[in-house]
C-alpha cells in the first residue's frame, strides 16, 4: 500500500514567518499534487509537479518534487493570515492512477 | 461554469440506516471520484466512475457502493451505517479520460453524522 506522510501535522505561526511542509513516501509517484482546503469547502488544487527535481513557484509558495519522485515540499515565504488552511499533498500512483492523499498539515497564521 | 454540486450538505442518520449522496460534476467532466475525509484518517479514496463504469476502487467494505448515470451525475450509497462512517464525503470531477489523474475539482462535501 502506498502511503504519503506529511509533516508537521499542525503549524501555528505569526504573520511574516516562513514555513516548510514535507510530504514523504517510500513509493515512487508519477506525479504529485498539492491542494489547500478551507473550512466548509472542498480541496482546491494549487500545483502539480511531474518531473523529479522540479521546482514550481506560485507567488510566495514554492513547491519541489524530489529527484526520486518519492517526496515533495511546500515552502511559504512571509506567511499571511490568508494562507491559513489545510494543506494536502496527493501522489498519483503510476500503476493504478489512484490519487493517494497525505494526512494533511493544518496551518494557522496569526496576524 | 458551475462547480461540482453535492447534496445534501448535511445529514444525520442512526446506526443501521442507509444513506444516498448525490454529486453533479462540472459540465463536460466524465470522471467522478468519491473520497471520505475524517480527522483521523484524512482523505481516503472510495471509488472512481467514468462513463457509468467503476474504474478504480479503494479499500472500503461492500457497504459502500456507487453508480454513475449517463449524464455523469453520480451517487454513492452506504448501507447499514456504523458510527465510524461519520465523515465528510467529498466528490471530485475531472476531465481526465485516461492516464494521469489531472486536476480534481472538489465539491463542498456532504457531512454525514451517524448517531
Amino acid at each position: 500500500t502506498q502511503l504519503l506522510e506529511q509533516s508537521p501535522q499542525f503549524l501555528s505561526i505569526q504573520e511574516g514567518e516562513n514555513l516548510t511542509v514535507y510530504c514523504n513516501s517510500s513509493s515512487v509517484f508519477s506525479s504529485l499534487q498539492w491542494y489547500r482546503q478551507e473550512p466548509g469547502e472542498g480541496p482546491v488544487l494549487l500545483v502539480t509537479v511531474v518531473t523529479g527535481g522540479e521546482v514550481k513557484k506560485l507567488k510566495r509558495l514554492t513547491f519541489q518534487f524530489g529527484d526520486a519522485r518519492k517526496d515533495s515540499s511546500l515552502h511559504i515565504t512571509a506567511a499571511q493570515p490568508g494562507d491559513t488552511g489545510l494543506y494536502l499533498c496527493a501522489g498519483v500512483s503510476g500503476n493504478t492512477g489512484k490519487l493517494i492523499f497525505g494526512q494533511g498539515t493544518t496551518l494557522q497564521v496569526k496576524p | 461554469k458551475a462547480g461540482v454540486t453535492q447534496t445534501p450538505r448535511y445529514l444525520i442518520k442512526t446506526r443501521g440506516q442507509q444513506v444516498t449522496l448525490s454529486c453533479s460534476p462540472i459540465s463536460g467532466h466524465r470522471s467522478v471520484s468519491w473520497y471520505q475525509q475524517t480527522p483521523g484518517q484524512g482523505l481516503q479514496f472510495l471509488f472512481e466512475y467514468f462513463s457509468e463504469t467503476q474504474r478504480n476502487k479503494g479499500n472500503f467494505p461492500g457497504r459502500f457502493s456507487g453508480r454513475q448515470f449517463s449524464n455523469s451525475r453520480s451517487e454513492m450509497n452506504v448501507s447499514t451505517l456504523e458510527l465510524g462512517d461519520s465523515a465528510l464525503y467529498l466528490c471530485a470531477s475531472s476531465s481526465r479520460t485516461s492516464g494521469n489523474v489531472g486536476e480534481l475539482f472538489f465539491g463542498e462535501g456532504s457531512r454525514l453524522t451517524v448517531l
